[in-house]
């Protein structure tokens, strides 16, 4: 069955300071898609990246960086420097590649509070 | 245009009412997606199209749950004899194709309210 965890459902950080947000997801296909997205207080959900199961390369895209590593079935989000615009609940996500309806499934979020 | 359209924003509904909430796709997107957002940010999965067919409707509770896309038309969700449970958010995302590299653009959503 699939699942996406994301055990930390709050995390408070002061303004520059780098915090990771972590994802661990199970999946029994061998092709498979992951993506975070970013739901800020107005409530629209951000599309922020996705990742194949065949690309375990890690990316970098300004203060965003995603760490993926197959062999611990997880996807990690680091902002670097964080800014009190980061502030959001960011949702990791699974679709499986196999299953004909790419329906994502969805972690329960961590809520990201940054302070000035 | 380059947005997926979800109206109303807002709507309030007395238990037992009927709601209906709409979708207009991005054009040219033959995937479209429904979500439930309950409280605690738990998202579930309703129903996809292929254009107008059915594509999964695995996570639809069928009794009171409906949704239609027709041509030419905004797509629609409708909750017969809404519940205080069915109180959500509720977002629909569209798609060039199941899968594309920017995944799914999602709609603004549209929370309803059941008092």
């Amino acid at each position: 069955a699939q699942k996406v965890t994301q055990a930390q459902t709050e995390i408070s950080v002061v303004e520059k300071e780098d915090v990771t947000l972590d994802c661990v997801y199970e999946t029994r296909d061998t092709t498979y898609y992951l993506f975070w997205y970013k739901q800020p207080p107005s409530g629209e959900l951000v599309f922020l990246i996705r990742r194949n199961s065949f690309d375990e390369q890690n990316e970098i895209s300004g203060r965003y960086s995603w760490n993926f590593q197959k062999s611990t079935s997880s996807f990690n989000f680091t902002i670097t420097a964080s800014q009190v615009v980061d502030s959001a609940v960011y949702f990791c996500a699974l679709s499986e590649g196999m299953d004909s309806s790419y329906k994502l499934i969805f972690g329960s979020g961590t809520r990201l509070l940054v302070r000035p | 245009g380059e947005e997926v359209a979800q109206t109303p924003k807002h709507l309030v509904r007395g238990e037992g009412q009927k709601a209906k909430l709409y979708c207009a796709p991005i054009k040219g997107h033959s995937y479209v997606f429904w979500y439930q957002q309950v409280l605690k940010n738990e998202f579930k999965f309703l129903i996809s199209f292929q254009n107008e067919n059915v594509f999964d409707e695995t996570g639809m509770p069928k009794e009171r749950f409906s949704a239609k896309c027709l041509p030419n038309s905004p797509c629609s969700l409708e909750i017969q004899a809404t519940k205080l449970e069915d109180s959500a958010v509720y977002f629909c995302a569209s798609s060039h194709q199941r899968q594309t590299n920017y995944g799914y653009t999602f709609g603004s959503g549209t929370r309803l309210t059941v008092v």
